[in-house]
This record gives structure tokens, C-alpha cells and sequence, in this order.
């Protein structure tokens, strides 16, 4: 079974701080992504990558950056935390397809972080 | 656009009964998926139906797809307390390099 899991479940930041949040996936898959969930916003996506070192913008990529150095390893960076940024994370992994198909196949999600920012 | 949208947003039902839940879509697609989210957990994925089927099984789930009226359906048969949770569906297709999410149906299932 694919196993897509997440540095931490819950964490709590202060205005300003730095944020790290981790995804690692087992399964050798090409594409990773991350999303944020937010009550009557569904789910919304902030970056992906399909390869080692590529990097898309989603969504909603402000106030973000992403880091893709090992294929298994997908982390998002929070510059600067910011209230608004409040929410549930939520990462995901696929397999590899043809250019026009990364985003066919079935996306695996790991459990997600909730972060807090004060 | 959003390019899934779920109705009804909420549903409440006794055990072993049937839940049904719809997915609206904007623009053609070439695949559609439903996933399942326990609370305050990540999504599972369900069924993908591609475009060019009607209908399909896994268990107690039947999805169907229209593609001439844009739409698609989720089907639990026989349902449990176990089934509840919020179910999404998630188009690919129309152009869009994305898959996107609707907002959700959050089923609950009473013991």
C-alpha cells in the first residue's frame, strides 16, 4: 500500500515564524502535491512538482515556496507565518504518467498537518 | 471555476439505508474520482470512472457518470455507521492541468 505521511499532525507557530511542513511517500511516485482544506472552501492547491526538482504553482501559491531535493520528499515552506494561514495541509503523492496525464491518476493523501499560527 | 460541486452538502441517514450523492462539472473531462475524508483526516480515494464509462462498482459503491448531462453519482448501498464522513468528488479534464475538488458531501450515517 502507498503510505504518504506527514511530519507532524498538529503544530502550533507564532505570527512571523518560519514554517516547515514535511511529506514523504513511499511508493517511488513521480508527482506530489500540496493542498490546504478550509470549512466551505474545499480543497485548494498550493504547489506541485512532477519531478525532482520542478515545481508548479497551484491555486494559491502566495505566501508559500516549495523544496523538492529527493524524489520521496515534497516540503512546503511558510515564509512568514500569517494568521490567514491557518488550516489544515494536506499532501499527496501520484504516479508518474505522460505530461498530459500527471494529474489523471489516483492521488494518495497523507493525513495532513493542522497548523495553528497565533 | 469550480469544476466539481457535490449535492447535497449534507445528508443524514439510518443504517442500511441507501445514500446518494451527486458531483456537478463544468467543462468535459477526461476522468472523474471520488474520495472519502474520516474527519480531521486525509482523503482516500474510491473510484476514478473515466469519461468513456457509464457506470462502475467496487463493493458496496456504484458510480455512475453522465457525461452528456455533466454529471456523476455516488451510490452507497446498505450503508454503516462506518460510512460516515465527507465524500468528494474530483474532475480531470477540460483543459485544466488540475484536478479539482469540490466542496464536499458530509454523510452521516445513524446506528
Amino acid at each position: 500500500d502507498v503510505k504518504v505521511t506527514q511530519s507532524s499532525r498538529y503544530l502550533v507557530k507564532r505570527t512571523g515564524e518560519k514554517v516547515f511542513l514535511e511529506c514523504v511517500q513511499d511508493m517511488d511516485h513521480e508527482n506530489m502535491f500540496w493542498y490546504r482544506q478550509d470549512p466551505g472552501l474545499g480543497l485548494r492547491l498550493i504547489y506541485f512538482s512532477y519531478d525532482v526538482k520542478m515545481k508548479e504553482k497551484g491555486d494559491i501559491p502566495e505566501g508559500y515556496s516549495v523544496s523538492r531535493e529527493k524524489k520521496e520528499r515534497f516540503s512546503l515552506i511558510l515564509e512568514s507565518a500569517s494568521t490567514n494561514q491557518t488550516s489544515m495541509y494536506l499532501c499527496a503523492s501520484s504516479r508518474w504518467g505522460t505530461l498530459a496525464h500527471h494529474w489523471a491518476d489516483t492521488q494518495y493523501f497523507g493525513p495532513g498537518t493542522r497548523l495553528t499560527v497565533l | 471555476s469550480q469544476q466539481g460541486e457535490e449535492d447535497p452538502q449534507a445528508l443524514s441517514i439510518q443504517e442500511g439505508e441507501n445514500a446518494t450523492m451527486n458531483c456537478s462539472y463544468k467543462t468535459s473531462i477526461n476522468n472523474l474520482q471520488w474520495y472519502r475524508q474520516n474527519s480531521g483526516r486525509g482523503l482516500v480515494h474510491l473510484i476514478l470512472i473515466r469519461s468513456n464509462e457509464r457506470e462502475k462498482h467496487s463493493g458496496r459503491l456504484r458510480v455512475t457518470l453522465d457525461t452528456s448531462k455533466k454529471s456523476s453519482s455516488l451510490l452507497i448501498t446498505a450503508s454503516r455507521a462506518a460510512d460516515t464522513a465527507s465524500y468528494f468528488c474530483a474532475a480531470w479534464g477540460g483543459g485544466s492541468e488540475k484536478l479539482v475538488f469540490g466542496k464536499g458531501t458530509k454523510l452521516t450515517v445513524n446506528p
